[in-house]
C-alpha cells in the first residue's frame, strides 16, 4: 500500500532546541496535514497546508510543502518536554485517499 | 467536550471470539472511520462511513464489519478474532465526507490483544 516516508524515524533533542522532521511521498499529493500522538493517546491535528501554499506557521510550528519534490517538513522551534510525542504526516493523494506516514518519534529531554 | 469516545480502552480475546468496539462522537460529524495502528505499518483504514446508513471498505476490511445506524455511533465488529488482529484501533470523525482538507478528530484508541 502507499505510505508516506518520514525521516528521521526517531529524534532526541534537548529542551530549547529546534526539531525538524520530514515527510516524502512516491505519489503526487495535494493537501497535507500533520498530527501529533502522545503516548497511549489518539492523534491530534496540528496543521494543514494546502497544495497552493509553500509555508505555513502556527505558534511554534512551521510547515513547508514542496509539491514538485512530493515532500513536507515540520519544524518545532524552542522545543519543550511536552512536545515529546510521535508526529505523523498525512497527504491527500490524487485518488482522493489519505496516505499516512509512518511517523517520527520525538523525545525532548529536560 | 467529549469529542470521540472509544470503549473499551483495553481488551484481551481468545482466538475465535467475537466482540464489538464502540465509537461515539458528539460533534454531529458526517464522516467516521476506523483505523488500526501497528508498529512499522502506520495507520491503515479499515472501514469508513460518510453518513448514517452508508458504510464502505477501506484498505484492510477483512475480518471486520461495521454499521452506522445513527450519526453518533460507528461500532466495529470482529467476527472471529485472529492473532493478526492484535493492534491498536482508532476511531476518527470529521465534519464532511469527501473533504480531504478537514482535520480528523481521533478517539484515544482500543488496545486489543488476541491470544
Amino acid at each position: 500500500s502507499q505510505q508516506g516516508e518520514e525521516d528521521p524515524q526517531a529524534l532526541s533533542i534537548q529542551e530549547g532546541e529546534n526539531a525538524t522532521m520530514n515527510c516524502s511521498y512516491k505519489t503526487s499529493i495535494n493537501n497535507l496535514q500533520w498530527y501529533r500522538q502522545n503516548s497511549g493517546r489518539g492523534l491530534v491535528h496540528l496543521i494543514l497546508i494546502r497544495s497552493n501554499e509553500r509555508e505555513k506557521h502556527s505558534g511554534r510550528l512551521r510547515v513547508t510543502l514542496d509539491t514538485s519534490k512530493k515532500s513536507s517538513s515540520l519544524l518545532i522551534t524552542a522545543s519543550r518536554a511536552a512536545d515529546t510525542a510521535s508526529y505523523f504526516c498525512v497527504g491527500a493523494g490524487n485518488n482522493r485517499k489519505l496516505i499516512w506516514g509512518l511517523g517520527t518519534s520525538l523525545a525532548v529531554n529536560p | 467536550n467529549a469529542g470521540v469516545t472509544q470503549t473499551p480502552k483495553f481488551q484481551v480475546l481468545k482466538t475465535g471470539q467475537s466482540m464489538t468496539l464502540q465509537c461515539a462522537q458528539d460533534m454531529n460529524h458526517e464522516y467516521m472511520s476506523w483505523y488500526r495502528q501497528d508498529p512499522g505499518m502506520g495507520l491503515r483504514l479499515i472501514h469508513y462511513s460518510v453518513g448514517a446508513g452508508i458504510t464502505d471498505q477501506g484498505e484492510v476490511p477483512n475480518g471486520y464489519n461495521v454499521s452506522r445506524s445513527t450519526t453518533e455511533d460507528f461500532p466495529l465488529r470482529l467476527l472471529s478474532a485472529a492473532p493478526s488482529q492484535t493492534s491498536v484501533y482508532f476511531c476518527a470523525s470529521s465534519p464532511t465526507p469527501g473533504q480531504l482538507n478537514q482535520p480528523q478528530h481521533f478517539g484515544d484508541g482500543t488496545r486489543l490483544s488476541i491470544l
